[in-house]
């Protein structure tokens, strides 16, 4: 089943604890991108990538770091998390070929 | 900059009516406009438009892009309490894809 996969699902931490949530995709998608999703201000981009050790900067960066060592995975790290990136997380993947991209089941990250 | 605009951004309905989702952007080299639904979950995929003036339809829903205004609409006919979500409208460049904030659809028995 083609899917995108995210863990942990839910996770409560404390401010500057590093935290990594993994992203796999099973697609061969080249385009990966992170998003987190917040109340009012609806889903923004924190780093996308374009294929394998490509990453680049969305809309909302700071704080997050990325890497894309593989296809397949597109983990977000945390390196001193603080309460205001307490937020509803988001991996996907994008087909270039339909353009059509896929979530992930999301990630609830309560830091606090 | 980029940008992604949603009208109404909730709206109310009672089951049985027909609502009118819309959507406006500027996204630099833009290629699509995808709309998505998302319930208590990650966003379910709907519809991709690339050429204006095509209707893509699924069921009650359809969409249409008007790439000379910028600006798409979803409809949905018939509404059901299932159909009940935010609605999400993204525009994709050759790099990023833009999310406007959502229509939140309420529809009431």
């Amino acid at each position: 089943e083609a899917q995108v996969t995210q863990n942990p699902r839910y996770l409560i931490t404390v401010t500057g604890k590093k935290l990594t949530v993994t992203c796999s995709q099973n697609m061969n998608h080249e385009y990966m991108s992170w998003y987190r999703q917040d109340p009012g201000l609806g889903l923004r981009q924190i780093y996308y990538s374009m294929n394998v050790e490509v990453t680049d900067k969305g809309d909302v960066p700071e704080g997050y770091k990325v890497s894309r060592k593989e296809k397949r995975n597109f983990p977000l790290i945390l390196e001193s998390p603080s309460p205001n990136q307490t937020s509803l997380y988001f991996c996907a993947s994008r087909d270039w070929s339909t353009d059509t991209q896929y979530f992930g089941p999301g990630t609830r990250l309560t830091v606090l | 900059e980029d940008k992604v605009v949603q009208s109404p951004l909730s709206l109310v309905v009672h089951e049985g009516d027909t609502v009118t989702l819309n959507c406006s952007y500027e996204v630099t080299n833009f290629r699509s406009l995808l709309w998505y639904k998302q319930e208590k979950k990650a966003p379910t995929f709907l519809f991709m438009l690339t050429s204006s003036g095509i209707e893509k339809k699924s069921g009650r829903l359809s969409s249409i892009l008007d790439k000379k205004e910028l600006f798409s609409i979803l409809n949905i006919t018939a509404t059901q309490t299932g159909d009940s979500a935010v609605y999400l409208c993204a525009g994709g460049g050759s790099e990023k894809l833009v999310f406007g904030k959502g229509t939140k659809l309420t529809v009431n028995p």
